[in-house]
């Protein structure tokens, strides 16, 4: 059992709309991660989180600490955010562990 | 310079020909890693290099073997391969807790 789940595993969605994807974790955690890679490409680092809220341009990262959850959030989508995002988390160790990821389609 | 950099960006190689992968990053970064990934799975740690000594090795076969000459270089040096190491190699460094990723090389083992 993977101990990074994400939620959905794929997801299309209209140019403009609001994009949720989620995850969750099972032990405490030192940070978690946000990654967005394109098809064929490499991995970009989006978020890194230990408590709170981020936000970048029309990305916003939310944690909870308690509930072992996080969400990254998508404001009005567009087609170049067509990509897999992978949530990741450290447990004070220099490995990352991995979700499964999640495609999003946005069409125009 | 903020990047890491992967060459070659792409590697055609037989199962019993040898080849290195290369990976550089000009961050100061201490910590640098070696992934593998097959298509539509998440990256799988294969090697971390910290101040230029191997932290982990995730088990990896021996026909995978790692370098680093100084602690901007990371190299992988491939030999006698099989088909199913067929994939996108990552190289990432970190600090701080955050990874930067390279863009990868797509070897295919024929």
């Amino acid at each position: 059992k993977n101990e990074v789940e994400q939620s959905p595993q794929n997801l299309t969605a209209q140019e403009g709309e609001f994009i949720t994807i989620n995850c969750s974790y099972s032990v405490g955690i030192s940070a978690l991660h946000w990654l967005q890679q394109h098809p064929g490409g490499g991995i970009v680092s989006l978020f890194m989180l230990s408590s709170g809220k981020k936000k970048h341009g029309r990305l916003i990262a939310t944690i909870n600490i308690q509930e072992k959850h996080s969400s990254l959030h998508i404001t009005a989508s567009h087609p170049r955010d067509s990509a897999v995002y992978i949530c990741a988390v450290r447990y004070n160790t220099d490995k990352l562990i991995f979700g499964t990821g999640t495609r999003l389609q946005v069409f125009p | 310079d903020t990047e890491v950099t992967q060459t070659p960006k792409h590697l055609v190689m037989g199962m019993t020909n040898k080849k290195s992968l290369k990976c550089e990053q000009h961050m100061g970064h201490r910590a640098m890693y070696w992934y593998k990934q097959k298509a539509k799975k998440p990256p799988e740690l294969m090697f971390v290099y910290s101040y230029e000594k191997l932290s982990i090795n995730e088990s990896v076969p021996s026909r995978f073997s790692p370098e680093c000459p100084n602690s901007s270089l990371l190299n992988l040096h491939l030999h006698a391969l099989q088909p199913e190491d067929s994939a996108l190699y990552l190289c990432a460094s970190a600090t701080g807790g955050v990874e930067f990723f390279g863009p990868g090389t797509r070897l295919t083992v024929l």
